[in-house]
């Protein structure tokens, strides 16, 4: 099973809409990860985030993290069609050690033009 | 610099016969894990070597099994194919963290 899980599974917007993703996580972690991945494709690194911060920006993208409530959510502003993908968090939780990374489900994202 | 490669990209085998697939990190990345995704399991980590050794292990059975060479390089092995296998199998490369990995292309497998 995984650690993480995302929510909304499939998310359909407007372009120039904000899309916001949210993960959740069972363990204690060291950093939470976010990537995007292409239809079918190689996971492309999006942002890191250690577990001592709460907020962290990189262009379009607003990460937050709650490690009270075990939670994270991705926000990408003013979005394009080119953002349409899957986005994943990833942890890296005491579960395995700190050794390897747990994948949530991901959520689906379609921008229309 | 180039980024991860793997080879092949797709695959096509048959119940019982075995597969090997490779995956080149990006140059100077001395840690290769793999990842198999699938519809219903999602992403799950397979394993994970650093400098020719297998630092990390997930849960799967032995018929899954790996190796690094000396250049970093790395190959991973399913035997007795089973129809569940098929899958896109992704292998990552990281400065030698789990920190910010960098993914290649994947390879799709399908056992019929």
């Amino acid at each position: 099973s995984q650690q993480g899980e995302e929510d909304p599974q499939a998310l359909s917007i407007q372009e120039g809409e904000n899309a916001t993703m949210n993960c959740s996580y069972k363990t204690s972690i060291n950093n939470l990860q976010w990537y995007r991945q292409n239809s079918g494709r190689g996971l492309v690194h999006l942002i890191l985030i250690r577990s001592n911060e709460r907020e962290k920006h990189s262009g379009r993208l607003r990460v937050t993290l709650d490690t009270s409530k075990k939670s994270s959510s991705l926000l990408i502003t003013a979005s394009r069609a080119a953002d349409t993908a899957s986005y994943f968090c990833a942890t890296d939780g005491e579960d395995t050690g700190r050794r390897a990374l747990t994948f949530g489900s991901g959520t689906r994202l379609q921008v229309q033009p | 610099k180039a980024g991860v490669t793997q080879t092949p990209r797709y695959l096509i085998k048959t119940r019982g016969q075995q597969v090997t697939l490779s995956c080149s990190p990006i140059s100077g990345h001395r840690s290769v894990s793999w990842y198999q995704q699938t519809p219903g399991q999602g992403l799950q980590f397979l394993f994970e070597y650093f400098s020719e050794t297998q630092r990390n292990k997930g849960n799967f059975p032995g018929r899954f099994s790996g190796r690094q060479f000396s250049n970093s390089r790395s190959e991973m092995n399913v035997s007795t194919l089973e129809l569940g296998d098929s899958a896109l199998y992704l292998c990552a490369s990281s400065l030698g963290t789990i920190n910010e990995q960098f993914f290649g292309p994947g390879t799709r497998l399908t056992v019929l």
